[in-house]
């Protein structure tokens, strides 16, 4: 089934752990995005990149490191946690970055930060 | 920089009732506008979308009509079901410089048998 996936579904990191969410879309599109989303507080866009081998940064990219070496796979990492980093995060893909595309999002990752 | 603003929540109403969820928003030029869907536990999925001014989104019988004189893309039902009940996001896309969306935070619906 066409789409995106991401991994884990949920997780529980105690602070201070390193934690890469995987994000995997197989609609070869060119443009992807990482969003947080808080109660309150809608989504906020973390990192994103417009085609592979580039990537800029959001509204809320400190603490967060992306990477796009193709143009399947745009994993998030969290180099160190910390507990306000607790939330939901939702990976995103469109075909282009043309103001008319709409975005595809996954599933989610409940990530918990002790 | 752009905005979009959109009715707080939450917004109750019993099953066959009529819905409008308000959505404004502020940017240059002319962006796309977007209204999309989140059920329990599930990732955004889009319902409907306008692309230029006077153009009507449509979907599932939701409709929503690009106004801009207003600025505002107001999402409309005219009978919602139990299964309605989600949390809806508008959105806009700018039609130039990082094309990067901007979201609405969110307006919870919740309906009633």
């Amino acid at each position: 089934i066409a789409g995106i996936t991401q991994a884990p579904t949920s997780q529980i990191l105690a602070a201070g752990r390193r934690m890469t969410l995987r994000c995997t879309q197989d609609m070869r599109h060119n443009a992807m995005y990482w969003y947080r989303q808080d109660l309150g507080l809608g989504l906020r866009l973390i990192h994103y990149s417009n085609t592979a081998g580039t990537t800029g940064k959001g509204e809320v990219p400190d603490g967060y490191s992306v990477s796009r070496a193709n143009t399947d796979d745009f994993p998030l990492t969290l180099a160190s946690a910390v507990p306000s980093q607790t939330s939901v995060y939702f990976c995103a893909s469109s075909p282009g970055i043309s103001g008319t595309y709409e975005q595809y999002f996954g599933p989610g990752t409940r990530l918990t930060v002790t | 920089g752009n905005s979009v603003t959109q009715m707080e929540g939450p917004v109750t109403l019993s099953e066959e009732a009529f819905l409008t969820i308000n959505c404004t928003y502020t940017a240059t030029g002319y962006p796309s506008l977007f209204w999309y869907v989140q059920y329990p536990g599930e990732g955004l999925q889009l319902l409907l979308k306008a692309t230029k001014a006077d153009d009507k989104g449509s979907n599932k019988g939701f409709e929503a009509t690009y106004r801009k004189e207003t600025t505002s893309f107001h999402l409309e039902k005219g009978s919602v079901q139990v299964s309605d009940s989600a949390v809806y996001f508008c959105a806009l896309r700018p039609s130039g410089g990082s094309y990067i969306p901007t979201f609405g935070r969110g307006t919870s619906l919740i309906v009633h048998p």
